[in-house]
């Protein structure tokens, strides 16, 4: 069965600060991976996501991803954080149309 | 706003109790879901509904009970729950037909307190 691994539960960064978070998945196949994000009383919604093409890949609001399928991995990275980034950040995993969930890596950012 | 809205966004209910959560999305989608939210777990899917027939049931309770009227709206009806069911009930639609390709947008919950 697929599954995905955030393996940082809980981050603090300071503003301006660097940030990566790790997503790994286990599946061989082709698969299509998705960072959603989920501000503090909002709905789920998508930052970027990966089809084919490019490795890496540009979302909304700077943040960008790498898909690097020899690890199984789709890290997410802004290279400097603001404080409206604090938020809970969603890896997925799709190949039919399931779409697997991490448990999500819980990101604050102090001014 | 994503274009799926869901009513009501808050419920508490008694085991007892019969109640319905509602989703509704504007997109012209033709598939819907509903995903399970609990603390420190991944969401879970639950139901998936392609063009109104439902195509995947994921071990969910038979307390849990999905109806699709229609492409637009979803429905999740609850009956005798438990404390355990308590959690954030999230709706997403996507444009339908099973691509991988497909991006789901989702609602903005239901937070659900089974006391």
């Amino acid at each position: 069965a697929q599954s995905v691994s955030q393996h940082n539960h809980h981050v603090i960064l300071s503003e301006a600060a660097s940030l990566e978070l790790g997503c790994n998945y286990s599946y061989g196949g082709t698969v299509n991976l998705f960072w959603y994000v989920q501000y503090p009383g909002q709905h789920l919604q998508l930052l970027l996501k990966y089809f084919s093409g490019d490795p890496l890949v540009k979302g909304i609001k700077g943040f960008e991803a790498e898909f690097i399928k020899s690890k199984f991995s789709f890290n997410l990275r802004k290279p400097s954080v603001q404080w409206s980034d604090t938020a809970e950040y969603f890896c997925a995993v799709k190949n039919t149309d399931k779409l697997i969930f991490g448990t999500g890596t819980r990101l604050q950012v102090f001014p | 706003e994503t274009g799926v809205t869901q009513t009501p966004r808050h419920l508490v209910m008694g085991m007892t109790n019969k109640k319905s959560l509602k989703c509704e999305q504007h997109l012209g989608h033709n598939a819907m879901y509903w995903y399970k939210q609990s603390a420190k777990k991944p969401l879970e899917l639950m139901f998936v509904y392609n063009f109104k027939e439902q195509t995947e049931n994921n071990s969910v309770p038979s307390r849990f009970s999905p109806e699709c009227p229609n492409s637009s709206h979803l429905f999740l009806h609850l009956h005798t729950l438990q404390p355990e069911d308590s959690a954030l009930y999230l709706c997403a639609s996507s444009q339908g037909g099973g691509g991988a390709a497909e991006t789901q947008y989702f609602g903005p919950g239901t937070r659900l307190l089974v006391l």
